[in-house]
C-alpha cells in the first residue's frame, strides 16, 4: 500500500516561520509536489522535488531527503492568506503509471 | 488562458439518477486527471488520460463510474446510478507533455455533488 502522514493541523503568528513534515511510504518513487488548498477552492502547485535538498521559492521552501521517505514545506515570513490546507503529494514511477498520491493534508491556521 | 473549466459548479441530485461532470482542460495541455476530495478519503485520483486515451483507471471505484474523453477539450465523468456515499467535491485538472518530467498539474474549481 502506499502511505503518505502529514500532521492533521498547525497553528503559527503571523511573520513567524512554520516547518509541515510529511513522510512517505509508497511502492516507488518519482518526485514530490506540494500543493497549497484555500478552503473551497481547487489546489494550486507550490513546490516539486525530485533530487535531495533544498527548493527555494520566493517566501516557501521545500526540502526532500529520498533515503528517510521524508519532506518538509517551509513557509517563512507567515502572512495572515497563508492559512490554507498544504497536501503532499508523491508522485510514483512509470510501473505505477506516474500517478500522484496525495496525503491527507495539514490545515495551517495563521493568527495575528 | 481561462484555466481548467468545470461544470457544473455544483450539483444536488437523488440517489438513482445518473450525473454528468464535464471539463474543459488547458488548450496544449495532454495529460487530463479526474479527483474525489472527501473529508474522509482526502484527494484521490481516478482515472487519466494522456491524448484522450485513458492511462490508469485503478481508481474509479466501481462500475458506476465512467470516464469518456472524446476530444482534447473535453472529457466527461458519469456516475450511474449515484449513490449517497459518491457526495464529494470532484476535480478535473490537466498538465502539459513532459509529466515524467515533473509538470504541475492545474486543477478546475471542482464540482460539488451532493447525493440525497
Amino acid at each position: 500500500g502506499q502511505n503518505i502522514d502529514q500532521p492533521t493541523e498547525m497553528t503559527a503568528t503571523e511573520g513567524a516561520i512554520v516547518q509541515i513534515n510529511c513522510t512517505y511510504q509508497t511502492s516507488g518513487f518519482n518526485g514530490l509536489f506540494w500543493y497549497q488548498q484555500h478552503a473551497g477552492e481547487a489546489p494550486t502547485f507550490l513546490s516539486y522535488n525530485v533530487l535531495d535538498g533544498l527548493e527555494e521559492k520566493g517566501r516557501f521552501s521545500s526540502f526532500l531527503s529520498r533515503s528517510k521517505g521524508y519532506s518538509y514545506l517551509l513557509l517563512k515570513e507567515l502572512q495572515m492568506k497563508d492559512s490554507a490546507s498544504y497536501l503532499c503529494a508523491v508522485r510514483l514511477p512509470m510501473d505505477s503509471s506516474y500517478k500522484l498520491i496525495f496525503g491527507s493534508g495539514t490545515r495551517l491556521l495563521v493568527r495575528p | 488562458d481561462a484555466g481548467v473549466i468545470q461544470s457544473p459548479r455544483h450539483e444536488v441530485t437523488e440517489m438513482g439518477q445518473e450525473v454528468t461532470l464535464r471539463c474543459k482542460p488547458i488548450s496544449g495541455h495532454d495529460y487530463l486527471f479526474w479527483y474525489r476530495q472527501t473529508m474522509m478519503r482526502g484527494l484521490e485520483l481516478l482515472i487519466y488520460f494522456n491524448n484522450n486515451v485513458p492511462i490508469d483507471d485503478s481508481g474509479m471505484p466501481e462500475d458506476r463510474f465512467s470516464a469518456k474523453m472524446p476530444n482534447a477539450s473535453f472529457s466527461t465523468l458519469k456516475i450511474q446510478p449515484s449513490e449517497p456515499r459518491d457526495s464529494a467535491v470532484y476535480f478535473c485538472a490537466s498538465s502539459p507533455p513532459g509529466l515524467a518530467g515533473g509538470a504541475e498539474q492545474f486543477f478546475g474549481p471542482g464540482t460539488r455533488l451532493t447525493v440525497l
